[in-house]
């Protein structure tokens, strides 16, 4: 199975701040990394797919970059309503499997 | 919109059976892959099980493989888990979770999930 390293487990940072989260792979997976944003007590929201493309509806300060075994998710200017978990999953192969999160406070 | 409701979360005896039901609608369920995925207390997210779009093929982690049987009713548009030989640590938050056009294994839409809690 490929296992999926996400730093920091945590982070505290301001409004305004940039925020950059990343994801290691143990395996090459291409571009096949996607993102997911969980906020409390709620179900997760696809944020970004193969690395870099937005689901429809994410705001723009949101980005994502790498390849093969190493992922960056982005927030560039950070909002309130950023307060969330984010995992990594990759989607190279079955068995799927999620990074352990990513908990971002303001 | 894409909806997806979850039900059968309960909580049951080790060594018990839950079925687990999902409740699609907002989009044609028939052309699109669907997967099971669970969050224990306070941790991360576990992917489950997949099905394809037309039931043909099933793929299990292997946490699960023997024990838990995903299948789906398209007539019906719903998806199921039927999670047998229950223990401890499987209890957790089931999504229930669509596949996207693009790749079955992006995760594109998410049930809000059913609590299963398996205890004596």
């Amino acid at each position: 199975d490929i296992q999926m390293t996400q730093s920091p487990s945590s982070l505290s940072a301001s409004i305004g701040d940039r925020v950059t989260i990343t994801c290691r792979a143990s395996q090459n997976l291409r571009t096949y990394l996607n993102w997911y944003q969980q906020k409390p007590g709620k179900a997760p929201s696809l944020l970004i797919y193969h690395t870099s493309n937005l689901q429809n509806g994410v705001p723009s300060r949101f980005s994502g970059s790498g390849s093969g075994t190493d992922f960056t998710l982005t927030i560039s200017s950070l909002q309130p309503e950023d307060s969330a978990i984010y995992h990594c999953q990759q989607s190279s192969t079955t068995p799927l499997t999620f990074g352990g999160g990513t908990k971002v406070e303001i | 919109q894409v909806q997806l409701v979850e039900s059968g979360g309960a909580v049951v005896r080790p060594g018990g059976s839950l079925r687990l039901s999902c409740a699609a609608s907002g989009f044609t369920f028939s052309d699109f892959g669907m997967h099971w995925v669970r969050q224990a207390p306070g941790k991360g997210l576990e992917w489950l099980a997949f099905i394809r779009y037309d039931g043909s093929n099933e793929y299990y982690s292997d946490s699960v493989k023997g024990r838990f049987t995903i299948s789906r009713d398209n007539s019906k548009n719903t998806l199921y888990l039927q999670m047998n030989s229950l223990r401890p640590q499987d209890t957790a938050v089931y999504y229930c979770v669509k596949g996207n056009i693009l790749s079955n294994s992006i995760l594109d839409h998410w049930g809000q999930g059913t609590l299963g809690t398996v205890s004596s």
